[in-house]
């Protein structure tokens, strides 16, 4: 079983439309985690970090679920810039440090 | 902001050369990171450092050496590039070694593709 899961996709939706990415980790000492966005032969960049309470970022929505051990990104109003791969990202502890660990990916196509 | 800047975007290089990619950062963090990325098989750690002169392995370092002389800069090579090496290659950089700092995240370069023929 992979470490962090993601749902491969694509997932198609039409412009304005609201749509939701779970992402699911299976090692109990995951303690930070991040959303990522990647476009087309691009480099991943950053775009939120995931807090315990949740948190929001103008239209996207992070949530945190440690009993089910997921986390979950909600975009809402697509926009057709939102296309691109979406990557969820743990950070795993062990004695000493800790290490990354990425997901594969969830495709978004947004269309007009 | 973090800059990451690694030092080709694109590069052809024949089977058999050494290949070196270097990768530089401007913001003091202590950790670097070298991935590559393949269509259906997601970002794939090779080597990633936590210190000047300091390196671990990371899944997959096979016919890859590294090399931290600097901080800032962190040098991936090919020892005896091949076909199979063909990739993105992607550096990253990211705040602090201990617990303390595992809510840091990572940040990349642009990435540079490599093709070896």
């Amino acid at each position: 079983r992979k470490e962090v899961e993601q749902d491969p996709g694509p997932f198609n939706v039409p412009e304005g439309a609201t749509v939701a990415f779970n992402c699911t980790y299976s090692n109990s000492a995951s303690q930070s985690f991040f959303w990522y966005r990647q476009d087309c032969r691009k480099e991943p960049k950053l775009l939120m970090s995931v807090y315990s309470s949740g948190n929001e970022d103008g239209r996207f929505t992070a949530q945190l679920n440690r009993a089910s051990q997921y986390i979950s990104l909600l975009i809402r109003d697509s926009k057709l810039s939102d296309s691109a791969t979406y990557l969820c990202v743990v950070n795993i502890y062990y004695t000493g440090g800790f290490k990354t660990i990425f997901g594969a990916g969830t495709r978004l196509f947004v269309k007009a | 902001d973090v800059k990451v800047t690694q030092s080709s975007r694109y590069l052809v290089k024949r089977t058999g050369e050494k290949v070196f990619l270097e990768c530089v950062q401007d913001m003091d963090h202590e950790n670097m990171f070298w991935y590559r990325q393949d269509p259906g098989l997601g970002l794939r750690l090779i080597y990633f450092s936590y210190d000047v002169k300091m390196k671990e392995k990371g899944d997959i370092p096979e016919g890859y050496s590294v090399s931290r002389e600097k901080k800032e800069r962190f040098s991936l090579i090919l020892e005896s590039a091949s076909t199979n090496q063909t990739s993105m290659y992607l550096c990253a950089s990211s705040l602090g070694t201990d617990n303390l700092y595992s809510n840091q995240p990572q940040h990349f370069g642009d990435g540079t593709r490599l093709s070896i023929l």
